[in-house]
């Protein structure tokens, strides 16, 4: 079982629909939990970070943490044509990130 | 934010040459840099993590002959791929971690190699 699970997707939705992209994971040492942007043929771009069970919003974009369930989700609203790109997911422990395969999104005008 | 630079952003090669991807933190000290490589599709698989002035310590399967990883200064990290074949094209990307900041990695545009 790999540490972290994510649908590769890819995910298309209408502009301005409700976006949900989610990841699963295996190992209870992680502390930290992040999501990235990435565009086609650049770095990724880190988005969100949070270390607690919960929910962190900022702007259009919420982080959620659920660790009795190891599962985090990143909801986008009023999604817009310019968040087409493939979102990372990832977690870290010591010194290390693991990354989601990452959700290949499309947002249709 | 902080920013981290790569050079070149592209690179082709022959086989059997060597290529070295230089990656700069631009308006922050690093600590530490972190080598990945990316495959079409494919999540980011860490190659090997450098402290300043230290010798990188390589992930399992990675070859640390073959991808010299050099960081002698706060500022800069280079990743050399020694005699590089066709099975080596991919998108390396490194990350920064700065100084006072241990908790956030600031990731570069990335280098895309294609050895013919």
């Amino acid at each position: 079982q790999k540490e972290v699970e994510q649908d590769p997707g890819p995910l298309s939705v209408p502009e301005g629909a409700i976006v949900s992209l989610n990841c699963t994971y295996s190992n209870s040492a992680f502390q930290y939990f992040m999501w990235y942007r990435q565009y086609s043929r650049k770095g990724p771009e880190l988005l969100m970070y949070t270390y607690s069970s919960g929910n962190k919003e900022d702007g259009r974009f919420t982080a959620q943490v659920d660790k009795s369930s190891k599962y985090i989700s990143l909801f986008i609203r009023d999604s817009q044509p310019s968040d087409s790109a493939t979102y990372l997911c990832a977690m870290r422990r010591d010194d290390k990130i693991i990354f989601g395969k990452g959700t290949r999104l499309h947002i249709l005008p | 934010g902080a920013v981290v630079s790569q050079h070149p952003s592209w690179v082709i090669c022959k086989s059997g040459t060597s290529v070295k991807i230089e990656c700069r933190s631009l308006d922050f000290q690093a600590t530490t840099m972190f080598w990945y490589r990316q495959f079409p599709k494919q999540s980011l698989m860490l190659m090997a993590t450098s402290n300043e002035g230290s010798k990188a310590t390589y992930e399992q399967g990675v070859e640390k002959d073959k991808f010299l990883i050099n960081h002698a200064s706060l500022t800069l990290s280079t990743l050399t791929v020694t005699s590089a074949h066709p099975e080596d094209s991919s998108f390396y990307i490194c990350s920064a971690r700065g100084i006072g900041d241990p908790d956030t990695q600031y990731f570069g545009p990335g280098t895309r190699l294609t050895v013919l």
